[in-house]
């Protein structure tokens, strides 16, 4: 079956320390992987994937196979980045999100 | 450029009364369509996703349907609301070439 599992439902770091968000992810194929984030009173967004190899925001994800993994990272948290952090797959077009992690970054 | 309208915002029912909670896609063909709920703690399940006219798949038995008479809509249906169905719906379309979703407002539902 398809899932994805966020280990963390809230995580709370200083301003400038490095931030994991964690996410595992089990699929029979070769699913593409996402992290979609919400800010406040917005709507849920795409953030960034990993098939377009991209730092969104200074955020980067990094796809380990042999894990399972794709853990959203950022070396120097700012205040800006408290919202709710989604992972998500999509295999045959089914698109799973994971429990998701409430990030607060404190002043 | 591509819009999502889902609809109503809020909507308080009655125990046993229908449902219908409606989105549609401008912009764009054949979309895969989604609808979620999102609860805190649970994150967004799941309940049916349609990658054509008329072809609903179900991830979660409930008491909800779907249906997709159109391209670009996307209905979520009951014929009996229990208490257990209040919730935050969300509807989403996601572009076959980049995967991207893109999500409606949602609908907070909630039944008395």
């Amino acid at each position: 079956a398809q899932r994805v599992t966020q280990p963390e439902k809230l995580l709370s770091v200083f301003k400038g320390a490095p931030v994991e968000l964690k996410c595992n992810y089990s699929y029979s194929g070769s699913p593409e992987l996402f992290w979609y984030v919400q800010y406040s009173r917005q709507r849920l967004q795409l953030l960034l994937r990993h098939i377009s190899r991209e730092s969104i925001k200074g955020f980067t994800a990094d796809l380990n196979k042999g894990e399972t993994s794709f853990h959203l990272k950022k070396p120097f948290a700012q205040e800006e980045d408290s919202a709710m952090y989604y992972c998500a797959s999509m295999g045959a077009q089914k698109l799973v999100f994971g429990q998701g992690t409430r990030l607060t970054i404190n002043p | 450029s591509q819009t999502i309208h889902q609809w109503p915002a809020t909507l308080v029912q009655p125990v046993g009364s229908p449902l219908s909670l409606e989105c549609t896609v401008e912009g764009t063909s054949n979309p895969n369509l989604y609808w979620y709920r999102q609860a805190a703690g649970r994150g967004l399940q799941l309940l049916f996703y349609s990658v054509g006219i008329g072809q609903i798949s179900s991830e979660v038995p409930q008491n909800l349907s779907a249906s997709r008479p159109q391209d670009r809509q996307f209905i979520l249906s009951s014929k009996k609301l229990l208490l257990s169905d209040s919730g935050f719906y969300l509807c989403a379309w996601s572009v076959h070439l980049t995967l991207e979703a893109f999500f409606g407002q949602g609908t907070r539902l909630t039944v008395v």
